[in-house]
């Protein structure tokens, strides 16, 4: 069956210190990867999406996210994070059918 | 500007009414999709459509009805047999293929009192 895991529900890091938040999935084919950030009552904006070619994939807002096929992760990465990424931020995978599988998602806090 | 619209952004019912709630788009996408959202737990695929005139069931479409007349509309209707339907709902849509990537409105919170 296809889904997807995200381990940490809760991460909070220091202002300036980088971020790492897991994903692993399963899936048949190889899979359209993507990540997701919303802030609270909105809707989700993406960060990034994975279809195929370089593993290292660059987002919006400094974020950018690696995909391991011999792991099943497409982990999400920021060197630096800024107050402004506190938010919940959701890994999904999907199929050129066009279902997309969602996480459970992480929520990002930031210390000042 | 291209995007998708929910409205209205809050709603409140009483227990027991049907509801529908409104998602149009005017990206020219084929695909358009429905979640819902409850605290810890993602978002959940209610019913999705790739083409007018057809759709099929999401993981938890029990409770829940839709069309597709038009391309660009795809409202979801929240029945009295949904038993919890406080929540909050994210309308998306999408190209098919390889362009496949998914859009999201800004979302309608139900409340059912």
């Amino acid at each position: 069956a296809q889904s997807v895991t995200q381990p940490d529900i809760h991460i909070t890091v220091s202002e300036g210190a980088s971020l790492e938040l897991r994903c692993n999935y399963s899936y048949g084919a190889t899979p359209y990867l993507f990540w997701y950030v919303q802030s609270p009552g909105q809707g989700l904006q993406l960060l990034l999406k994975y279809f195929s070619g370089d593993t290292l994939v660059q987002g919006i807002k400094g974020f950018e996210a690696e995909f391991k096929r011999s792991q099943s992760s497409f982990n999400l990465r920021k060197p630096s994070v800024h107050w402004s990424d506190a938010a919940e931020y959701f890994c999904a995978v999907g199929g050129k059918g066009g279902k997309l599988i969602f996480g459970q998602g992480t929520e990002l806090s930031v210390k000042p | 500007d291209g995007g998708i619209t929910q409205s209205p952004k809050y709603l409140f019912r009483k227990e027991g009414q049907n509801v529908t709630l409104s998602c149009e788009q005017n990206l020219n996408h084929d695909a358009m999709y429905w979640y819902r959202q409850d605290p810890g737990q993602g978002l959940r695929l209610i019913y999705y459509s790739q083409i007018v005139n057809d759709f099929q069931k999401g993981d938890i479409a029990e409770g829940y009805s839709v069309s597709r007349e038009k391309k660009e509309s795809f409202p979801l209707t929240v029945t009295s047999a949904q038993k919890n339907p406080t929540a909050f709902y994210l309308c998306a849509s999408s190209i098919l293929g390889a362009d496949f990537l998914p859009f999201f409105g800004p979302g309608t919170r139900l409340t059912v009192l």
